[in-house]
């Protein structure tokens, strides 16, 4: 079964830092791009961050671009993202999704259940 | 990297048919094939509709269908079902190396 499932969300103070995890299995993992999107309460789907099969090519939305950096460990069959200075607005359901074949912020086919991260005093 | 433009919602009654429009620029929607669509049932996850502005992955419903125009993507939903009340969103890849989603739009059954 192809699965990704994420960790390391949780409660943050505003400045701080977390790093996310998400731990894939049922595909061959270096093949794809991989995406990270998150949504906010009430709010709609925004991607975050992608990176290409081998990690040579990244990419980031404006609002986390500086702040957040995504990396993958094709040996781990597993992708990351650290989170540095957050803010409250980062507060949000956090999903790793699988990207195109080989690259990425082409369409994302499967997606991981999230994890929480929430940024508050 | 603004948002591509979606209306907020549609509706329509059983069996009709609607469309859901995705409004960019020249530098996402309109310059590149890779407009994706997803529905998102809220407590489930996000499902790819449509990649490469028309295409189906393996099981989806071919009453889903999308197309292009300029900077404008569209997914119209055929034959209408309850099942389909959901929230719909586009994405496109971008000019910067980057993808941006739509707003979203909340499809409802009457």
């Amino acid at each position: 079964e192809v699965q990704l499932v994420e960790s390391g969300g949780g409660v943050v103070r505003p400045g701080g830092s977390l790093r996310l995890s998400c731990a894939a299995s049922g595909f061959t993992f270096d093949d794809y791009g991989l995406s990270w999107v998150r949504q906010a309460p009430g709010k709609g789907l925004e991607w975050v961050s992608g990176i290409k099969w081998n990690g040579g090519s990244t990419g980031y939305a404006d609002s986390v671009r500086g702040r957040f950096t995504i990396s993958r460990d094709n040996a781990k069959n597993s992708l990351y993202l650290q989170m540095n200075s957050l803010r409250a607005e980062d507060t949000a359901l956090y999903h790793c999704a699988r990207d195109s074949f080989g690259d990425y912020g082409k369409l994302l086919d499967v997606w991981g259940k999230g994890t929480t991260v929430i940024v508050s005093s | 990297q603004s948002a591509l433009t979606q209306p907020a919602s549609v509706s329509g009654s059983p069996g009709q048919s609607i469309t859901i429009s995705c409004t960019g620029t020249s530098s996402d929607v309109g310059g590149y094939i890779y407009v994706s669509w997803y529905q998102h049932h809220p407590g489930n996850l996000p499902k790819l509709l449509l990649y490469d502005v028309s295409d189906r992955p393996s099981g989806v419903s071919n009453r889903f269908s999308g197309s292009k125009s300029g900077n404008t993507a569209s997914l119209t939903i055929s034959g209408l079902q309850a099942e389909d009340e959901a929230d719909y969103y586009c994405s496109s890849y971008t000019s910067s190396s980057t993808a941006v989603f739509g707003t979203g739009t909340r499809v409802t059954v009457l």
